[in-house]
């Protein structure tokens, strides 16, 4: 069974602080994603990573993937309250006959203070 | 832009009431999903459909059911609802070959009383 464990689990920053979250899972997948949720709404796509050593980045976010370490990192720089939000990271598995599934970790909730 | 439609935002039913939660989606997108999320537990899939009439359980299948007579609409049904399936139900859709993001609806908020 694919487990999928993000930490931490909450996080707490000030603004213009910077810092890390990490994902990891259990099968040998290479393609990652992850999602922000605010309060009360739906999960909104962020990042779609596909390779061993992908990059991505969006203003104050960078993810990257590491396949072979079984790690993706989420990292924010320079922190600002409107990157309060739940953040999640899913990974895809080959649920047999070519039909992928997504299974999500728990989710990171992130509280940026002034 | 992919819109992905849940019939409901909130819904309250009683114990034992059949309950049918209903998603659609305007993109032909293969997959459809239905999770359900609870504070502390993430996302945790409940069923997924890859193609008309087919359909996998997901790792909490027990007490639901699905429909998937056409590609774009996806129902969930709880035969005998009860109040620990009392949850944010999240539907989304995708496209059958991995790599590819899926897009999530609004949610249903379901209270079973």
């Amino acid at each position: 069974e694919l487990k999928v464990e993000q930490n931490p689990l909450f996080l707490s920053m000030q603004e213009g602080k910077n810092y890390t979250i990490y994902c990891n899972y259990s099968t040998t997948s290479d393609r990652l994603y992850w999602y922000r949720q605010d309060p009360g709404k739906s999960l909104e796509s962020l990042f779609v990573l596909l390779s061993n050593g992908a990059v991505k980045q969006e203003g104050r976010l960078m993810a990257s993937l590491d396949t072979k370490a079984r790690l993706s990192t989420l990292h924010i720089t320079a922190a600002v309250h409107d990157l309060s939000a739940t953040y999640f990271c899913a990974v895809d598995e080959d649920s047999g006959g070519s039909n992928y599934k997504l299974t999500f970790g728990k989710g990171t909730l992130l509280t940026v203070n002034p | 832009d992919v819109k992905v439609t849940q019939s409901s935002r909130y819904l309250v039913k009683r114990t034992g009431e059949k309950v049918f939660l209903e998603c659609v989606q305007d993109m032909d997108h293969e997959n459809m999903f239905w999770y359900r999320q609870d504070p502390g537990l993430g996302l945790r899939l409940i069923y997924f459909s890859y193609d008309v009439k087919m359909k996998e359980k997901g790792d909490i299948p027990e007490g639901y059911s699905v429909s998937r007579e056409k590609k774009e609409r996806f129902s969930l049904i709880l035969e005998s609802a009860s109040t620990n399936q009392t949850s944010m139900y999240l539907c989304a859709s995708s496209f059958s070959y991995g790599g590819t993001e899926a897009f999530f609806g609004q949610g249903t908020r379901l209270t079973v009383v």
